[in-house]
């Protein structure tokens, strides 16, 4: 256990469907981050929230949509999905400081798979 | 991009030392090193990090040569369960926040 949780575990949706991921995490942190990882490739930065606000997009389709109403929770909003977006999507959470050293710890991700 | 480079895989006996090499040969004054590492299909895990000098917790030791600009990750009593992919990872600033990239890491298999 990491203090960080998500859900669901796993997700099936139709192109068509809307859906959404959440995490929370319960270690008092301040910072919030999305990762998507494909199969065999690497983790893929998509967003990053600092004190519940949006620091960092990486050209991530409208389809995906991030909220983080408050510093211990984030959602991702999903809808009109591809194929293509079957991913272990991962949620992470730190505490952000000026420099230094800040851990990020993961959540154990959500399985989507996009019929 | 990511800022290290790591050999691609590595296997290692049950019961002995392994250690994991990774380059940051860019890496800045005021950077970290990392390493998390990932079990097939689960978060990566935290494993250790270091600035300057060498660490060691229950997990492991980080070796950091002089100039920083490679690491050793040493698992000194592999077993089954470290078979799992390890990151090594610098981080850089981008809008405000550090910003890890995670490369494909090293594919470790600790075998009986």
């Amino acid at each position: 256990e990491t203090g960080v949780t998500q859900t669901p575990r796993h997700l099936v949706m139709g192109m068509t469907n809307k859906k959404s991921l959440k995490c929370e995490q319960h270690l008092g942190h301040n910072a919030m981050y999305w990762y998507k990882q494909s199969a065999k490739k690497p983790l893929e930065l998509m967003f990053v929230y600092n004190f519940k606000e949006q620091t960092e997009n990486n050209s991530v389709p409208s389809r995906f949509s991030p909220e983080c109403p408050n510093s211990s929770h984030l959602f991702l909003h999903l809808h009109t999905l591809q194929p293509e977006d079957s991913a272990l999507y991962l949620c992470a959470s730190s505490q952000e400081g000026r420099g230094g050293a800040d851990t990020q710890y993961f959540g154990p991700g959500t399985r989507l798979t996009v019929l | 991009d990511a800022k290290t480079t790591q050999p691609t895989s590595m296997d290692c006996a049950e019961g002995r030392a392994a250690n994991l090499p990774c380059n940051h040969s860019t890496i800045s004054g005021n950077e970290y090193v990392y390493w998390y590492r990932q079990i097939h299909s689960q978060g990566p895990q935290y494993i250790i990090h270091g600035l300057k000098n060498n660490e060691t917790n229950e997990m492991a030791s980080l070796i950091i040569t002089e100039d920083r600009k490679s690491s050793t990750l040493i698992l000194p009593h592999a077993t089954l369960r470290d078979t799992a992919v390890y990151y090594c990872i610098v981080r850089s600033l981008s809008g405000g926040s550090y910003i890890p990239t995670f490369g494909r890491g090293t594919s470790l298999i600790v075998h009986p």
